[in-house]
């Protein structure tokens, strides 16, 4: 079973330029997760989608972050426009029930310049 | 408030040696699950265990073994017998009943065994 997927591995853009996130959960899972660490920190929940359908989106630090789950597949998290502040990793999860253990997949590093 | 709190930043051992990690968690929930994820530097979080509120029966799985203590609060993580592969940053997590989709992480522990 092919785990969690992330794409791009790294990205660096410049402050005001735009970036998407692509994550690809494992087959099957209807809960997927966006979780971000900056510099070191915790790893902070961004949002919670079941399918197509965002559940809980408390952790999205503002409008600049659009995350989107078409056909409640892959997932994308766009950032428009990037700050220096949104730079970190990105985590992706999934997984088959709410409340069971995550699967991550390696993160996208995201250097905002 | 929910917290955890993961005050070892880093730590370095000798192979071998047995290590504990530490995980201190806060939470007004009395249902809750708590985790520990291994981060190898291929960058994927690893699950390690899932432990609930209700059950403080300390867990051993080979050299890893799981303290759970919720006088203290806490969930403490050891290595028994080091070993290089298990380099890497450890995180612990709490998620409560009312929402147990969301995880809140410590900021980790980087482990480093020499050989």
């Amino acid at each position: 079973e092919a785990g969690v997927t992330q794409f791009p591995s790294h990205s660096v853009i410049e402050k005001g330029q735009t970036v998407t996130l692509r994550c690809d959960p494992i087959s099957g899972h209807d809960n997927l997760y966006w979780y971000r660490r900056v510099m070191g920190k915790e790893i902070k929940f961004l949002l919670h989608f079941v399918k197509e359908s965002k559940q809980d989106e408390s952790g999205m630090p503002n409008n600049r972050f659009l995350a989107e789950r078409t056909g409640g597949t892959y997932s994308t998290l766009k950032v428009q426009p990037a700050e220096l502040e949104d730079s970190g990793v990105y985590f992706c999860a999934s997984s088959r029930d709410r409340g069971n253990e995550q699967f991550f997949g390696p993160g996208t590093r995201l250097t905002v310049l | 408030a929910q917290k955890v709190t993961q005050a070892q930043t880093e730590i370095s051992v000798v192979e071998k040696e047995d290590v504990t990690l530490d995980c201190v968690y806060e939470t007004r929930d009395t249902t809750y699950y708590l985790f520990w994820y291994k981060q190898p530097p291929s960058g994927e979080l690893v699950f390690l265990i899932r432990r609930n509120s209700f059950d403080e029966q300390n867990e051993i799985s080979g050299r890893y073994s799981w303290n759970f203590q919720k006088s203290t609060s806490s969930f403490n993580f050891t290595i028994t017998a080091s070993q290089v592969v298990d380099s890497a940053v450890y995180f612990c997590a709490l998620s409560e009943a009312y929402n147990f989709n969301k995880f809140y992480f410590g900021s980790g522990t980087k482990l480093n065994v020499k050989p």
